[in-house]
């Protein structure tokens, strides 16, 4: 079974504090990304990392900064967490068998005061 | 700009009842369409959709894509108080990674 694991469920942070959120996984998927998810928006895209080192920006990047450094872990960084980055956090991995399944963590829901 | 709307976005039954989820979509090179559903955390994958007119199927649950008129629907019989939930409808366009999602429908089923 495909194991995507966040750091935190829940997390609290005040206004400009550097905030890391950290997603593994063990199934040495190439492909890992990061999500947000609010109320009648869906999910969006944030950033994914298709390789070690390599990323490309999603749909609303602005305010976040991705890291890869091993495959396994794809960090999400929020260099000033503002109230407007409140939200779930979700991170995925994919796997290009016989479909094109995305495998979700928990979710890690962040409130910024 | 890609687009995927799913409607309702909320609907609420009773226990037996027969629901139909839809989801339209605007995507340049599509590749397919994509159905999950959220409980209480992670998206779990139901379906992937790729031709016209082909139905799949999982126990109550069925979809169907049409590609002319660019929308998916996904029903589910005879529902089960667990299948309240959130549900997800994404597209991907070819030769992409990533995923476009609408904004989920709110499925709650009464007893």
């Amino acid at each position: 079974d495909v194991k995507v694991t966040q750091s935190s469920r829940y997390l609290v942070k005040r206004t400009g504090e550097k905030v890391f959120l950290e997603c593994v996984q063990d199934m040495d998927h190439e492909n890992m990304f990061w999500y947000r998810q609010d109320p009648g928006l869906g999910l969006r895209l944030i950033y994914f990392s298709y390789d070690v080192k390599m990323k490309e920006k999603g749909d609303i990047p602005e305010g976040y900064s991705v890291s890869r450094e091993k495959k396994e872990r794809f960090s999400l960084i929020l260099e000033s967490a503002s109230t407007n980055q409140t939200s779930m956090y979700l991170c995925a991995t994919l796997y290009q068998g016989a479909g094109y399944e995305q495998y979700f963590g928990p979710g890690t829901r962040l409130t910024v005061t | 700009e890609d687009k995927v709307v799913q409607s309702p976005l909320s609907l609420v039954v009773h226990e037996g009842d027969t629901v139909t989820l839809n989801c339209s979509y605007e995507v340049t090179n599509f590749r397919s369409l994509l159905w999950y559903k959220q409980e209480k955390k992670a998206p779990t994958f139901l379906f992937m959709l790729t031709s016209s007119g082909i139905e799949k199927k999982s126990g109550r649950l069925s979809s169907i894509l049409d590609k002319k008129e660019l929308f998916s629907i996904l029903n589910i019989t005879a529902t089960q108080t667990g299948d309240s939930a959130v549900y997800l409808c994404a597209v991907k366009r070819q030769g992409a990674q990533k995923l476009v999602f609408g904004q989920g429908t709110r499925l709650t089923i009464n007893p």
